[in-house]
């Protein structure tokens, strides 16, 4: 199936830093890719839609100048979380769909995911 | 709002079948994935229901009723390593792309 990669796995930092997570599609181009954030027994609530070429789509009550997202090639999306505060701690995982071709139903494919602990 | 409603747990024995039933608004979405996803990691891909009926994979199994806004997943012969949540998915409709996620049913198995 179809790779989807993110970078990094855990990542720990202080309050008011600054923290990119990338996330790559390893063997498609995807010009759409989906973040998700997740808390603790909690399911997936997506934060934005990172379009390649053009303004991320943010859903509503996710803060885009704190949640910047960058979508620069049709295989790299990043997200970068601005003077991160501990309330921001949670689990981030990036998406992305294949084109529908053959026997793929176009399912998601999920990055592994980055655990973000700010301190 | 497009909702999808799940149970929060359920517990079930080894070897054991369990059926973990996802509800939603049928005017929402164009169809149902089933994901799974282990304490820490990433979901991972179980199953896809567009029309309706039953797709069988392997020890897992998914339904679909479109009319009735109505999925569930079949776990047979369960293993100790089913343990895990389980999110059911709906696929926008109007929407190329996106997935809206229950809140996931977690799943303990006990020997």
């Amino acid at each position: 199936g179809a790779v989807v990669s993110q970078h990094p796995s855990r990542v720990i930092c202080k309050s008011g830093t600054s923290v990119k997570i990338e996330c790559r599609s390893l063997d498609f181009q995807a010009t759409t890719m989906f973040w998700y954030r997740q808390f603790p027994k909690q399911s997936l609530m997506l934060m934005a839609t990172s379009n390649e070429g053009s303004k991320a789509t943010y859903e509503q009550g996710v803060e885009k100048d704190k949640f910047l997202i960058n979508h620069a090639s049709l295989t790299l999306s990043t997200l970068t979380v601005t003077s991160a505060h501990p309330e921001d701690s949670s689990f981030y995982i990036c998406s992305a769909r294949p084109p529908i071709q053959g026997a793929n139903t176009g399912e998601l494919f999920f990055g592994e995911g980055s655990r973000l602990t700010v301190l | 709002g497009q909702n999808i409603d799940q149970p929060t747990e359920m517990t079930a024995t080894e070897g054991a079948i369990v059926q973990i039933n996802c509800t939603y608004q049928t005017s929402g979405f164009n169809g149902l994935f089933w994901y799974q996803q282990h304490a820490g990691e990433a979901p991972t891909f179980l199953s896809y229901n567009v029309l309706d009926g039953l797709e069988e994979k392997g020890r897992f199994s998914s339904f679909l009723s479109r009319s009735k806004g109505y999925s569930y997943l079949l776990l047979k012969e369960l293993q100790m390593k089913d343990s895990a949540s389980y999110l059911c998915a709906g696929h926008v409709r109007g929407s190329a792309r996106q997935l809206t996620f229950g809140s996931g049913t977690q799943l303990t198995v006990l020997p």
